[in-house]
């Protein structure tokens, strides 16, 4: 079946503008979880959904990142007031129900890149 | 702090040849430890994984270790292939019981094969 699929592939923008990246994870993963990744760095956690809910927010920067994910599936991660500093790879993973064992399925990315 | 720290950080080898990665973790609690591989503009895929209670762990050509008291993990890759060129990074799971399956990334280990 299909895998991670993340949209935009690439994103470019202007310092100050708002940017909206989007995850669609595998039919049937019910924990979806967004990192961000700099240059030369392992990615670093960013938010856990369980269903609609955002289970772990503790990894959001701060107030300028938001995520959703209204129905359970399609995730958006959405950030205001972008600054040169959020430039990174943004990637989704989903997997099954949250459990300890459960691998987390990683999407290709989100390359952002303001200017 | 949760660290996870990799050497070393890029090595170049010959087509053919062995090697091995390293991983020294310090997060706690302790769930799991996995071995990703990420190619250049793709997300992560996972390799391997270990519980606590496991010293080994191969999967085809790769085979990790980890020593659990000593808080050391390794990846020996054995007949090296161009293909194997990619990022090889080192993950450890610091949730727990229902919690959130947050995952730690090393900054990984680049490893470039040449014929």
């Amino acid at each position: 079946g299909a895998g991670v699929s993340q949209t935009p592939s690439n994103k470019v923008t202007e310092k100050g503008k708002y940017v909206e990246l989007r995850c669609d994870p595998i039919s049937g993963h019910t924990a979806l979880y967004w990192y961000r990744q700099s240059l030369g760095q392992g990615p670093e956690f960013l938010i856990y959904f369980q269903g609609t809910g955002a289970a772990d927010d503790s990894g959001l920067p701060n107030d300028r990142f938001f995520a959703v994910r209204p129905e359970g599936s399609v995730s958006t991660l959405k950030i205001q007031r972008t600054e040169r500093g959020d430039s990174a790879v943004y990637l989704c993973a989903s997997s099954l129900p949250s459990g300890l064992d459960n691998e987390q399925f990683f999407g290709p990315g989100t390359r952002l890149t303001v200017l | 702090k949760n660290q996870v720290e990799q050497s070393p950080q890029s090595l170049i080898i010959l087509e053919g040849k062995n090697c091995t990665l390293q991983c020294n973790y310090t997060v706690s609690p302790f769930s799991n430890l996995r071995w990703y591989k990420q190619d250049t503009g793709r997300g992560p895929v996972s390799l391997t994984i270990m519980t606590f209670s496991e010293n080994t762990k191969s999967n085809g050509r790769y085979t990790a270790t980890l020593d659990a008291d000593t808080k050391q993990s390794s990846l020996h890759i054995t007949a090296s292939q161009l293909s194997d060129s990619a990022s090889y990074i080192c993950v450890v799971n610091g949730g727990y019981g229902g919690a959130t399956n947050k995952l730690i990334f090393g900054t990984g280990t680049l490893l470039a094969v040449q014929p």
